[in-house]
């Protein structure tokens, strides 16, 4: 059972343009939501995270929204750049080491 | 410094043979994993060591062997490899604040 439903698989947007990937889950005791970015022939390298507590975090062009009713999170990239072409996995952590993530949205920017 | 290394980065071998991931860290966490991701990038978590103590094992062959020497190291042996074993496995480690740092990845043919 997929413990974290992530959407689209694949997006394509145009620089300058908004990415958003959104996530889902049903677990209410997970507590740390990692976003990781992962380009072709590297390990994934983690972007950004938040915790229920707040419903927004934002680092840069990166934007992670937080809606605790409704279980869902999002990653959003302002202004994309080509070099933000990548695939990137949401994450949710409930403790006990224990990482469950998405199942991926390929990302590419078209100059 | 690289925080997380692997290696070998590629291991092509033939079905039936014995092969050995090794994984080391340098970032002083007392946690670290392994992760299979497959060719629909599907990141799967495999074990969980902490403290050179097993947390996690999920459902995975017996075939498959994590062995901790110390804290800084993690390495998988893989038994009898079948096709279907081919992938990139990702050794990550994780401190405190739940961040996870992922390794290169071994990208593991088998033929």
């Amino acid at each position: 059972q997929q413990q974290v439903k992530q959407s689209p698989q694949s997006l394509i947007v145009q620089k300058g343009g908004i990415s958003i990937i959104n996530c889902a889950y049903e677990n209410t005791a997970f507590d740390y939501f990692p976003w990781y970015q992962q380009f072709p022939g590297k390990g994934p390298a983690l972007l950004i995270a938040i915790r229920p507590d707040v419903s927004e975090k934002k680092e840069g062009r990166f934007t992670i929204s937080f809606n605790k009713s409704a279980k869902q999170f999002s990653l959003h990239i302002m202004d994309s750049q080509p070099g933000d072409s990548a695939t990137y996995f949401c994450a949710a952590y409930k403790g006990g080491n224990q990482f469950y993530f998405g199942t991926g949205t390929s990302l590419t920017v078209i100059p | 410094d690289t925080a997380v290394s692997q290696t070998p980065k590629y291991l092509v071998t033939q079905m039936g043979n014995d092969k050995s991931i090794k994984c080391e860290q340098n970032l002083g966490h007392d946690t670290m994993y392994w992760y299979k991701q497959d060719s629909k990038k599907f990141l799967k978590i495999m074990f969980s060591y902490n403290n050179k103590e097993l947390i996690i094992n999920e459902t995975v062959p017996n075939r498959f062997s994590p062995k901790s020497p110390d804290k800084a190291h993690l390495n998988l042996h893989i038994n009898s490899l079948e096709l279907g074993d081919s992938a990139v496995y990702f050794c990550a480690s994780g401190g405190g604040n739940n961040e996870q740092y992922f390794g290169p990845g071994t990208r593991l043919t088998v033929t």
